[in-house]
């Protein structure tokens, strides 16, 4: 079946410093692509996405990069603070109706001051 | 408040007792969707609805039902639960599927003996 891999699956940098986290899919239908930021304890939330027509996107500190080509898609964090400390999550639409979505594994990031 | 509201919030139950999780958004979404989470699988997606009457299968539907007969309600009926059925349950929403900003519930924690 479809899936989608993420890496690393943790993840330690100091403050400041930047986070990449990369994910690769499967589908070549995918055509969109979302990150979430799970805190300990509480629920997913939407942090940026991308669709396939556009290569980057960017909102404040974090951008998202797409690679249709190689089908892989990557999250960067840049100036990471303590409150960056979370799991984050990728994720894939599967086929052309964009309903079906496959996550990533995971990634516990954690930013040390 | 714009929320997606999942029901109960804990549930202990026993093998075999049907039982319904019931999540409700007041945001007139199109879109709503359930997931489970376990360790070191990230999120999976159980079932999806693109509007009322229309739902399909995610990535692990197996042992589990929903209905969508009005817009704000997708319950999650597991006719027979089973131990593997442990786990932390997500309801999320989005205005439709194009605009896939999902808003996730506060999750169900369900241990099924």
């Amino acid at each position: 079946g479809e899936n989608v891999e993420q890496h690393p699956s943790t993840l330690s940098v100091q403050e400041g410093d930047s986070a990449v986290i990369k994910c690769t899919y499967s589908d070549s239908a995918s055509n969109y692509f979302p990150w979430y930021k799970q805190e300990l304890g509480k629920r997913p939330q939407l942090i940026i996405d991308i669709r396939s027509n556009v290569g980057e996107k960017k909102d404040q500190r974090i951008a998202v990069t797409l690679n249709k080509t190689a089908k892989h898609f990557s999250l960067h964090i840049t100036e990471t603070q303590p409150e960056d400390s979370a799991v984050y999550f990728c994720a894939a639409s599967i086929g052309n109706q964009g309903g079906k979505l496959i996550f990533g594994q995971g990634t516990e990031l954690s930013v040390k001051p | 408040e714009a929320q997606v509201t999942q029901n109960p919030r804990y549930l202990i139950t026993v093998t075999g007792k049907k039982l319904t999780v019931t999540c409700s958004q007041n945001m007139n979404h199109e879109y709503m969707s359930w997931y489970r989470q376990d360790p070191g699988l990230g999120l999976r997606q159980i079932y999806y609805s693109m509007n009322v009457e229309v739902t399909d299968k995610g990535d692990v539907p197996e042992g589990y039902k929903v209905s969508r007969k009005e817009k704000r309600n997708f319950p999650l009926i597991l006719e027979s639960p089973s131990p593997n059925q442990t786990s932390l349950y997500f309801c999320a929403s989005s205005l439709t599927v194009a605009k896939n900003i999902q808003y996730f519930g506060a999750g169900t924690r369900l241990s099924v003996l």
